[in-house]
């Protein structure tokens, strides 16, 4: 198995500008995790789905923030606009039913906003 | 969850065994005891698990002492790309919460040639 797949593995962008960032979980896995992780704040969860419906959404920081997840093998983590602020590397994550907390992570993207 | 303590930092000569200790004197009876590792520029990478029997698998063991308040994860044998910061993680089981680990500051683990 690859594993879970995340691009781009880097982004560079302007404030303002919207972002897109991708994630293909690992084939199987009913839940879907997108976490931020900053040096001030370390790692934190930003939304989940279990079998394409978000469950918990409490993580996303505003409403720039928005997360789909298309079907089983595809999610999305956009911000429109952007900001500096929001610089960080962003990691997807999967787990199996009953696999406890048991994650896979994928390799992350390097965000930075200019 | 409960809270758990880690050392900041340790090093380890390569080939010898890594012993990374954590304290967890609040964990309740249904909690767990998850440990994670993070090498440079690489998301974290599950390593084992366990509720109160230690437990071995390909990576490391898991040692939990008797009463549960502290555990200490094994690499047998380190290399050098076993350097990387280590999380112990308490997390209790059921769906509630899930994906919400606590990853703390962990220790820096530093395998030296």
């Amino acid at each position: 198995d690859a594993g879970v797949i995340q691009s781009p593995r880097h982004e560079v962008t302007e404030m303002g500008q919207e972002v897109t960032l991708r994630c293909k979980p690992i084939s199987g896995h009913d839940y879907l995790f997108w976490y931020r992780q900053t040096m001030m704040r370390g790692l934190e969860l930003l939304i989940y789905f279990n079998n394409n419906v978000p469950i918990d959404d409490s993580g996303m920081p505003e409403d720039r923030f928005s997360a789909k997840m298309p079907n089983a093998s595809f999610s999305t983590l956009k911000i429109q606009p952007s900001e500096p602020r929001d610089s960080a590397v962003y990691f997807c994550a999967s787990r199996r039913r009953g696999g406890g907390e048991k994650l896979f992570f994928g390799s992350g993207t390097q965000l930075s906003v200019l | 969850d409960a809270k758990t303590t880690q050392p900041p930092s340790m090093d380890c000569a390569e080939g010898r065994a890594a012993n990374l200790p954590c304290n967890h004197s609040t964990i309740s009876g249904n909690e767990y005891v998850y440990w994670y590792r993070q090498i440079h520029s690489q998301g974290p990478q599950y390593i084992i698990h366990g509720l109160k029997n230690n437990e071995t698998n390909e990576m490391a063991s898991l040692i939990i002492t008797e009463d549960r308040k502290s555990s200490t994860l094994i690499l047998p044998h380190a290399t050098l790309r076993d350097t990387a910061v280590y999380y112990c993680i308490v997390r209790g089981s059921g769906s509630g919460n899930t994906g919400k680990l606590i990853f703390g500051q962990g220790t820096t683990l530093q395998v030296k040639p």
